[in-house]
């Protein structure tokens, strides 16, 4: 069974790093590209970019070039989402998806969320 | 602001039929490339509800149905259910981007 499990909920105060991971089972890990899309309170999904864990190729969204790094460890199958040093305007829900190619694609799995909240 | 542009919110009676349009331009849904579509209960992660405009992964009803020409696509719910209320997304892939985009969403309610 395909799952995609990330780590749990984050309170962080403005200044601090971050690293969330999201860890695939249940299929070849380095096969498939890992999307990160943000859902801030109340509203709607958007695309942060994309990492390939097969040999760690990444792609970003403009919006978040520079203010995010996607990493991966492919011996633990695990992707990371991180941050050096949290805005408050990083609240958030973040998602990771799966998905086979890097361009005309969509996620067929998604982990179930990592509530990131950041306040002083 | 979007690049997808979606009806914020629709609604119908159970067992009724509801359309969720959404509209996109020559980078996206214009160049061709395929609209997917999603739909995210409340307190949940978004699942794939559709994908490659019209194809319905594994467990899907087939009340769910996609569709797409020129420069927009509908996801169309047939059947409706106190089940279905939830948010649902569209999303392509967009050239000047070089990435996924979405819509914003549409809330659908059952009356």
């Amino acid at each position: 069974e395909v799952q995609l499990v990330q780590s749990g909920v984050e309170v962080k105060k403005p200044g601090e790093s971050l690293k969330i991971s999201c860890k695939g089972s249940g299929y070849s890990f380095t096969s498939y590209w890992i999307a990160w899309v943000r859902q801030m309170p109340g509203k709607g999904l958007e695309w942060m970019g994309i990492i390939y864990p097969g040999d760690s190729d990444t792609r970003y969204s403009p919006s978040f070039q520079g203010q995010v790094t996607f990493s991966a460890d492919r011996s633990i199958s695990t992707a990371y989402l991180q941050w050096n040093s949290l805005k408050a305007s990083d609240t958030a829900m973040y998602y990771c998806a799966r998905l086979l190619t890097s361009r005309n694609d969509y996620g067929d799995y998604w982990g179930q969320g990592t509530l990131v909240t950041v306040s002083s | 602001q979007s690049v997808l542009t979606q009806p914020p919110s629709v609604s119908g009676a159970p067992g009724q039929r509801v359309t969720i349009s959404c509209t996109g331009s020559s980078s996206n849904i214009g160049a061709r490339y395929d609209v997917h579509w999603y739909q995210q209960l409340p307190g949940t992660a978004p699942k794939l509800l559709i994908y490659g405009n019209s194809k319905r992964p594994s467990g899907v009803p087939d009340r769910f149905s996609g569709s797409k020409s020129a420069t927009s696509a509908s996801l169309a719910i047939t059947g409706l259910q106190a089940e279905d209320e939830a948010e649902y997304y569209c999303q392509s892939y967009d050239s000047s981007l070089s990435g996924w985009v979405f819509g914003g969403g549409t809330k659908l309610t059952v009356l």
